[in-house]
């Protein structure tokens, strides 16, 4: 079945970059996705990249796709201590049913140190 | 309005109890989908409804049931549950089943 990894925590200072990184078994993944979870809360779409597309940039945001590795990494300029959170990689693989079921990562938690 | 919303925030039941958890969107989003989250864990897929038909149903015992009124509320009706269903129950929708997942920001489920 799909498999979807990542490491479990990251810490680093405000202002540096964070780089999550993530990797994935399903070579039919269409699209790649990056949410957020601060706690106790529900998952914010953060960005998301087609998988015939390399890199997406939005603002202090950047996705790097590699597809022959099955790579995801999720770059967050200037990291803020509002930053600090849960990410969740996911990918949508394939379709069952009229439904593309979406497999999500086990999640890292990002600390932002002041 | 890019809003799922969620009631109630928090739910404790005792395990005789019945409750239901509801969720709304005004997206005009056509799938709409319940999950279930264990701490420190990633969410887990339920149920998928699509155009307010159930389509995928993830082998999820009968004590929950789901239930699409309308194109814009999706509900969990919850019966005799066990301690161990306590859980963040998140409602998410997307355009159709293909597009991306917008989360409501969930019920905390106690059950004691």
């Amino acid at each position: 079945g799909e498999d979807v990894e990542q490491s479990l925590f990251l810490s680093v200072r405000e202002g540096d970059s964070s780089v999550i990184n993530c990797t994935y078994t399903d070579s039919s993944s269409t699209y790649l996705y990056w949410y957020k979870q601060e706690p106790g809360a529900g998952l914010q779409l953060l960005t998301y990249i087609f998988s015939n597309m390399d890199m997406k940039q939005d603002q202090r945001l950047t996705v790097l796709l590699n597809k022959k590795d099955k790579h995801l990494s999720l770059r967050i300029a200037d990291t803020q201590t509002g930053d600090s959170a849960i990410y969740f990689c996911a990918e949508r693989g394939f379709q069952r049913g009229g439904y593309q079921k979406v497999t999500f990562g086990t999640g890292t938690k990002l600390q932002v140190i002041p | 309005d890019t809003e799922v919303t969620q009631t109630p925030k928090h739910l404790v039941m005792g395990m005789t109890n019945k409750k239901s958890l509801k969720c709304e969107q005004h997206m005009g989003h056509r799938a709409m989908y319940w999950y279930k989250q264990k701490a420190k864990k990633p969410p887990e897929l339920m149920f998928v409804y699509s155009y307010e038909k159930l389509s995928i149903n993830e082998s999820v015992p009968s004590r929950f049931s789901p239930e699409c009124p309308n194109s814009s509320l999706l509900n969990l009706h919850l019966h005799a549950l066990q301690p161990e269903d306590s859980a963040l129950y998140l409602c998410a929708s997307s355009q159709d089943g293909t597009a991306p997942q917008y989360f409501g920001p969930g019920t905390r489920l106690t059950v004691t």
